[in-house]
């Protein structure tokens, strides 16, 4: 199985500043159709998780443009650029490149000070 | 809008069964493939397994350690995907997410209790 692991566990940031979480998988996510299958989600408290950020880079209609996602290989990061109180939660990265199964991160929360 | 809600959650015996369902709407369900996605509280996201639309046959995929008591099937005239989890335990105790192609879209779970 491709083994996703998430660097921090946990942050505390400060309304209006950066955040940065780290992902990292076992084996290569670029296919050989190109695409590179790594994915960020968001679980807000007590809601659902919700898709941020598809094949790397590629925001999800109506995520706000401060969420980026960077990487390639094995070695991926999603940044907000100025955290806002909405964005308190569990980040996830999940790798669909090779299944079963598609595998998550331990998950980043992420709160505000 | 696409919505997608899933029930049949409930308390269950260890070594009983229960069948999910998830009803979808607001996009071409038959051409999409449907994920079951679980979480155990306080804890992260497990995935369970797929099933693709038409074009793909509707096979199916699961984690390995799950693939011998749990089946995803659909229904594309109802817009409906199921979960039958058989021989349940007790680690299987979880709230039950389903998500269309690419996870894109997720319900808002059901809560299976095995105890």
């Amino acid at each position: 199985d491709v083994v996703m692991t998430q660097t921090p566990l946990a942050l505390s940031v400060t309304p209006g500043q950066p955040a940065s979480i780290s992902c990292k998988s076992s084996q290569s996510l670029l296919h050989s159709d190109g695409k590179t299958y790594l994915y960020w989600f968001l679980q807000r408290p007590g809601q659902s998780p919700q898709l941020l950020i598809y094949e790397v880079s590629n925001r999800f209609p109506g995520v706000p443009d401060r969420f980026s996602g960077s990487g390639s290989g094995t070695d991926f990061t999603l940044k907000i650029s100025r955290v806002e109180a909405e964005d308190v939660g569990v980040y996830y990265c999940m790798q669909s490149i090779k299944l079963p199964p598609y595998s998550f991160g331990q998950g980043t929360k992420l709160e505000i000070k | 809008e696409v919505y997608l809600v899933e029930s049949g959650g409930g308390l269950v015996q260890p070594g009983g069964s229960l069948k999910l369902s998830c009803a979808a709407s607001g996009f071409t369900f038959s051409g999409a493939a449907m994920h079951w996605v679980r979480q155990a509280s306080g804890k992260g996201l497990e995935w369970i397994g797929r099933i693709r639309g038409k074009a793909g046959d509707y096979t199916t995929a699961y984690a390995a350690s799950l693939q011998d008591r749990f089946t995803i099937s659909r229904d594309d005239s109802k817009n409906t995907a199921y979960l039958q989890m058989n021989n349940l335990k007790s680690e299987d105790t979880a709230v039950y997410y389903c998500a269309n192609s690419g996870l894109a879209f997720w319900g808002r779970g059901t809560m299976v209790t095995v105890s």
